[in-house]
């Protein structure tokens, strides 16, 4: 059921520029989120954006939402070697069991040089 | 990473053995979720618990089963019958179930002798 897709599949800047990463889906969506996955350990989430929502900010972080295009995207600013790590989007579905679970799409691998 | 606790980091399955993988959480969340991560590859669901002596399949439950007899416990067992069973897999919860927030845990990576 992976409905998401992430855009780049890899992406390496230089510390201090900003990054960019989207996501497209396919069906209609409650919310979307992003997570981050350092290499080896498990996803963090960073932000969740609602269907209603255009646009959101969280520290370094802003995504914003295009439900109309079906894309999200994700902008890192003045990225840090610490950002290094892979991005993913989730997006819900409804399950038929009467939830709603999460899809995750392959992820933004980013790399950001010293 | 967030009250969720998983053991071992790795483990070893021998072929025809059937090896559980540990999932527990402090948060006091009522939903609890398996996902298996493929090298490259997105999250795919397993299994997952909407509440205590609950659970549903997911997409790929063929070859594993499940138990949620505490709220704080979802044990995964990865069966004989699961015959690519190399991978990393993930425990989460949230605070309830559907579109809410997911909490990893730090992962199990698994490995066929």
């Amino acid at each position: 059921s992976q409905q998401g897709e992430e855009d780049p599949q890899a992406l390496s800047i230089q510390e201090g520029e900003n990054a960019t990463m989207n996501c497209s889906y396919k069906t209609s969506i409650n919310n979307l989120q992003w997570y981050r996955q350092n290499s080896g350990r498990g996803l963090v989430h960073l932000i969740l954006i609602r269907s209603n929502e255009r646009e959101k900010h969280s520290g370094r972080l802003r995504v914003t939402l295009d439900t109309s295009k079906k894309s999200s995207s994700l902008l890192i600013t003045a990225s840090r070697a610490a950002d290094t790590a892979s991005y993913f989007c989730a997006t819900d579905y409804f399950s038929g069991a009467g939830s709603y679970q999460l899809t995750f799409g392959k992820g933004t691998k980013l790399s950001v040089i010293p | 990473d967030g009250g969720i606790t998983q053991s071992p980091k790795y483990l070893f399955r021998k072929e025809g053995q059937n090896v559980t993988l540990s999932c527990e959480q402090n948060l006091n969340h009522d939903a609890m979720y398996w996902y298996r991560q493929d090298p490259g590859q997105g999250l795919r669901l397993i299994y997952y618990s909407q509440i205590v002596n609950d659970f549903q399949k997911g997409d790929i439950a063929e070859g594993y089963s499940v138990s949620r007899e505490k709220k704080e416990s979802f044990p995964l067992t990865v069966t004989s019958a699961q015959k690519n069973p190399t991978a990393f897999y993930l425990c989460a919860s949230s605070i309830a179930p559907g579109e809410e927030t997911q909490y990893f845990g730090p992962g199990t990576r698994l490995l066929v002798l």
